[in-house]
């Protein structure tokens, strides 16, 4: 699997948009990019994931640049409820086997 | 969509005793299911890969006679902790891979305490 690098820590005021970027240089071009994230002692929970088109649902947007090196995952309107640790990884689609392995993720505190 | 229940979610158990964490899919089966431990403010770090009637594929670093994996039914997994000592203390969590978008649903977690 590609590495990511994300920054450890950022702040987000309540109510603005919450940006966190991802880096993923080496990825390779069947990987996807998804993202995870972790509420404290609570299992990962999976959030929204993308091959090299923009994506949105109900939690979230993702913008991948165009040479699929990096991306951000925008919280359009962050709650307190979003404070957690984001985890990015790049791996092969659902149909795969491949392992899900996460780095140390950018952990996200909204502040009221 | 698809649920992984893990049981217990907190356990506390003397030093030397073991200890063993269910993993189950409640609505789908799984063929194969992974183990993580979590130490504070640390990442997940995968521990091994359990697969329906077969052995269990561990990570290097991970003492396969300690962390013992059974992996009998397609709804089934259990991690058992033997001869637990107090660095064993962490979070273990389990998922499942399902037919869903993401591929794979997480555990709620188990919070092991060795005392």
């Amino acid at each position: 699997d590609a590495k990511t690098t994300q920054p450890p820590s950022m702040d987000c005021a309540e109510g603005r948009a919450a940006n966190l970027p991802c880096n993923h240089s080496t990825i390779s071009g069947n990987e996807y990019v998804y993202w995870y994230r972790q509420i404290h002692s609570q299992g990962p929970q999976y959030i929204i994931h993308g091959l090299k088109n923009n994506e949105t649902n109900e939690m979230a947007s993702l913008i991948i640049t165009e040479d699929r090196k990096s991306s951000t995952l925008i919280l359009p309107h962050a709650t307190l409820r979003d404070t957690a640790v984001y985890y990015c990884i790049v791996r092969v689609d659902r149909t795969s086997y491949d392992k899900v392995i996460f780095g140390p993720g950018t952990s996200l505190s909204v502040i009221p | 969509g698809a649920v992984v229940s893990q049981h217990p979610s907190r356990v506390i158990c003397k030093s030397g005793t073991s200890v063993k964490i269910e993993c189950r899919s409640l609505d789908f089966q799984a063929t194969t299911m992974f183990w993580y431990r979590q130490f504070p403010k640390q990442s997940l770090m995968l521990m091994a890969t359990s697969n329906e009637g077969s052995k269990a594929t561990y990570e290097q670093g991970v003492e396969k006679d300690k962390f013992l994996i059974n992996h009998a039914s397609l709804t089934l997994s259990t991690l058992t902790v033997t001869s637990a000592h107090p660095e064993d203390s962490s979070f273990y969590i389990c998922s499942a891979r399902d037919s869903g978008v993401a591929g794979y649903t997480f555990g709620s977690g188990t919070r092991l305490t060795v005392v």
